[in-house]
């Protein structure tokens, strides 16, 4: 089956720095990524679309300045946390749609980021 | 605003009780998928019922759909200590062919006892 994979898979920064998180396809190629955000004991909230060789399409209420989106293959995105705030910590899931008739989409496993 | 309500939002059943868990949302769908959630994890496509479709079955799952008053149901059959876990439904929207922007519920936390 479709596997999709995140690095790190959890993550300690320091306030301030920033952070790189990776979503790789690694049995299908991926030309929409998404990246959603989930609080502890929240659902998750769709952040931006990803899409390979475009810029990202940010939803309502989320920075692109501050989580810069880079689809530069078909099979990488990453999510950068610029300047990171301890408010930032979250868990932070990527999905990726596959290319062909059903377009299912796969999850990866998350990356759990800390700012302290 | 999430599209998706779900409820209950806790749900606590001893082994082999069905568990049912219902979802609401509020525009127009093409799809609508149920995803589990073990604490921490990432999440694991349970099963996608389409507009168009009414119910679905994948081994102890059952889905129904009932699109005139926007609402879903899961079924858990036979439930195990290891259904324990969040249960959230996605709708994907009307209008175009990506399944991928979804939208979420809030999820129901179900608690099996063995």
């Amino acid at each position: 089956g479709a596997v999709v994979s995140q690095h790190p898979s959890w993550v300690i920064c320091k306030s301030g720095t920033s952070v790189k998180i990776e979503c790789r396809s690694l049995d299908f190629q991926a030309t929409t990524m998404f990246w959603y955000r989930q609080f502890p004991k929240q659902s998750l909230m769709l952040m931006a679309t990803s899409n390979e060789g475009s810029k990202a399409t940010y939803e309502q209420g989320v920075e692109k300045d501050k989580f810069l989106i880079n689809h530069a293959s078909l099979t990488l995105s990453t999510l950068t946390v610029t300047s990171a705030h301890p408010e930032d910590s979250s868990f932070y899931i990527c999905s990726a749609e596959g290319i062909g008739g059903g377009r299912e989409q796969y999850f990866g496993p998350g990356t759990r980021l800390t700012v302290t | 605003s999430q599209q998706g309500e779900e409820d209950p939002q806790a749900l606590s059943i001893q082994e082999g009780e069905n568990a049912t868990m219902n979802c609401s949302y509020k525009t127009s769908i093409n799809n609508l998928q149920w995803y589990r959630q073990n604490s921490g994890r990432g999440l694991v496509h349970l099963i996608l019922i389409r507009s168009n479709e009414r119910e679905k079955h994948s081994g102890r799952l059952r889905v129904t759909l009932d699109t005139s008053k926007k609402s879903s149901s899961l079924l858990i059959t036979a439930s195990r200590a290891a259904d324990t876990a969040s249960y959230f439904c996605a709708t994907g929207p009307a209008g175009g062919t990506s399944y991928g922007k979804l939208t979420f519920g809030q999820g129901t936390i179900l608690t099996v006892h063995p």
